[in-house]
């Protein structure tokens, strides 16, 4: 039973336009949720993350917006950049301080 | 260093023997975690260990895979008699506990694990 779905594997932008990101999840008991970026033969990165309580975070070129009735979420990049080409994890959990529970990940490909 | 560090970076291993990985957390961060990520699949929660309290083993999916966390910092990953299904990226995170709000876990590179 997964928790937490990202329903698109792999996603192609060119450079310069938007890149839309979206996660579902089926736990109403998430408060917390966050988006990691993740590189070949790295560890994941954290990117950015917002709560319950908001429905939109801000941060430079990434906004998550956070729509809870439809227990969906998204990532914007704009403008999107090659070095943005990554494989993005959303995330979740319960509380700020419990083990997350990740979907399987979108592959994005930033064309020049 | 700063960040996270796992050792070893890969380890191929014959189905059956016993393997140990390692995970050095971010110094003063009390909260460590262990996923692992198998191909094509997202990051699977194994074991949380937080401060003194007792571990949550939850994740844990068979008997042969235990952790320990000694005095609060270094953690030890081991699977005994491993099995092929086990091959999959070990990652481990670490990160403060905060009294409110969301916190982010830093991981480490990982290490590959591949049962021969």
């Amino acid at each position: 039973d997964q928790q937490v779905k990202q329903n698109s594997p792999s996603l192609s932008v060119q450079e310069g336009r938007i890149s839309i990101l979206n996660c579902d999840y089926t736990n109403s008991m998430f408060d917390y949720f966050l988006w990691y970026k993740k590189y070949p033969a790295e560890g994941p990165t954290f990117l950015i993350s917002i709560s319950s309580i908001k429905d939109k975070n801000e941060d430079g070129r990434f906004t998550v917006f956070l729509n809870k009735s439809a227990k969906h979420l998204s990532l914007h990049i704009v403008p999107s950049q090659p070095g943005d080409s990554a494989v993005y994890f959303c995330a979740a959990s319960d509380s700020g301080n419990t083990p997350l529970v990740f979907g399987k990940g979108t592959r994005l490909s930033v064309i020049a | 260093g700063a960040g996270v560090s796992q050792s070893p970076s890969n380890k191929v291993t014959e189905k059956g023997k016993d393997v140990e990985l390692r995970c050095d957390p971010i110094s003063g961060h009390t909260a460590l975690y262990w996923y692992r990520q198998s191909l094509g699949q997202g990051l699977e929660f194994l074991i949380y260990f937080q401060g003194n309290s007792a571990p949550d083993k939850s994740g844990l999916p068979s008997d042969r895979f235990s952790a320990e966390r000694t005095g609060g910092s270094v953690s030890t990953l081991t699977i005994q008699r491993t099995q092929q299904e086990d091959s999959a990226v070990y990652l481990c995170a670490s990160s403060l506990v905060l009294l409110a709000g969301v916190n982010e876990q830093f991981f480490g590179p990982g290490t590959r694990l591949t049962v021969l």
